[in-house]
C-alpha cells in the first residue's frame, strides 16, 4: 500500500460546482496533515493545515478521519482559478526521530466555464 | 514580505558539469529542505537541515550534496549531473520539524 494515496483525476467540473477529493494514508502514527495546491510548473503552495478533525477556510473545508486514515478536501462554488493539482501531504515522525512530509501524487482539478 | 527565494529560476548545464542551486529565506525558519520534482510526480525529499544538522534521505544519490553556511542560505550541489537529474528542484522551509513547509519558486534544471 502506498504511503499517501490520492485519486489522480482529472476532475473536470463546471464553475459553481462542489467537488471533493479524498486521500488515504498508511502510517497510523501520522501527526499532521496538509493540503497544498500546485499550479502547472509552479511550486506547491499551502492551502490548509489539518491538525484536529477538520478545518474550514471560506469555500474550502478539510476533514480528517484518523480511525479510517483519510483526509478529504471539499471545494464549494468552484472558480476557474481553482484549477490546479491538489497535493495531500502527511507529516510523520521518521525512524530517525525527525519529521518527514510524505506527498501524494496529487489530484488534478479543471474547472470549466 | 518574508519569503523563500531560489536562484536561478532556470539552469542549463552540460552532462557531468557541476552545478550549484541556491536558496535563501527571510522567514528565519530553523529547517530547510531540498526536493526534486519530475513531471507528474510528487516532490521527492533529497535532504534537510535542522539548523546545522544535516539529514540525508537514504535513497538520495551521492551525486547530490548540500551546504548550509548560515540560517538564511542553503545550497544544492550536483557534482556530475546526468540526464536523469533534469527536474524541478524545490527548496522549502519550516519553523520546526512537523510544521507547515513553505516552498520557493523552484529551479528548473536542464541537462544537455
Amino acid at each position: 500500500r502506498k504511503e499517501v494515496e490520492q485519486d489522480p483525476g482529472p476532475f473536470n467540473v463546471p464553475e459553481g460546482a462542489t467537488v471533493a477529493f479524498n486521500c488515504t494514508y498508511s502510517n497510523s502514527a501520522s501527526q499532521s496533515f496538509f493540503w497544498y495546491r500546485q499550479d502547472c510548473r509552479k511550486e506547491p503552495k499551502l492551502l490548509m493545515s489539518v491538525y484536529s478533525s477538520g478545518n474550514e477556510d471560506g469555500r474550502f473545508t478539510a476533514q480528517l478521519n484518523r480511525a479510517s486514515q483519510y483526509i478529504s478536501l471539499l471545494i464549494r462554488d468552484s472558480k476557474l482559478s481553482d484549477s490546479a493539482t491538489y497535493l495531500c501531504v502527511v507529516n510523520s515522525l521518521s525512524g530517525a526521530g525527525s519529521y518527514q512530509l510524505t506527498f501524494g501524487k496529487g489530484t488534478k482539478l479543471s474547472v470549466i466555464p | 514580505d518574508a519569503m523563500v527565494i531560489q536562484n536561478p529560476r532556470y539552469q542549463v548545464t552540460q552532462f557531468g558539469k557541476p552545478v550549484t542551486l541556491s536558496c535563501s529565506q527571510t522567514l528565519n525558519h530553523n529547517v530547510m529542505y531540498w526536493y526534486q520534482q519530475k513531471s507528474s510526480q510528487a516532490p521527492k525529499l533529497l535532504f534537510h537541515y535542522y539548523d546545522k544538522d544535516f539529514n540525508n534521505e537514504a535513497d538520495t544519490p551521492d551525486n547530490f550534496q548540500s551546504r548550509r553556511p548560515n540560517t538564511s542560505f542553503c545550497f544544492l550541489d550536483i557534482r556530475s549531473p546526468g540526464l536523469g537529474d533534469a527536474a524541478m528542484y524545490l527548496c522549502a522551509t519550516s519553523l520546526q520539524g512537523g510544521y507547515e513547509q513553505y516552498f520557493g519558486p523552484g529551479t528548473r534544471l536542464t541537462v544537455t
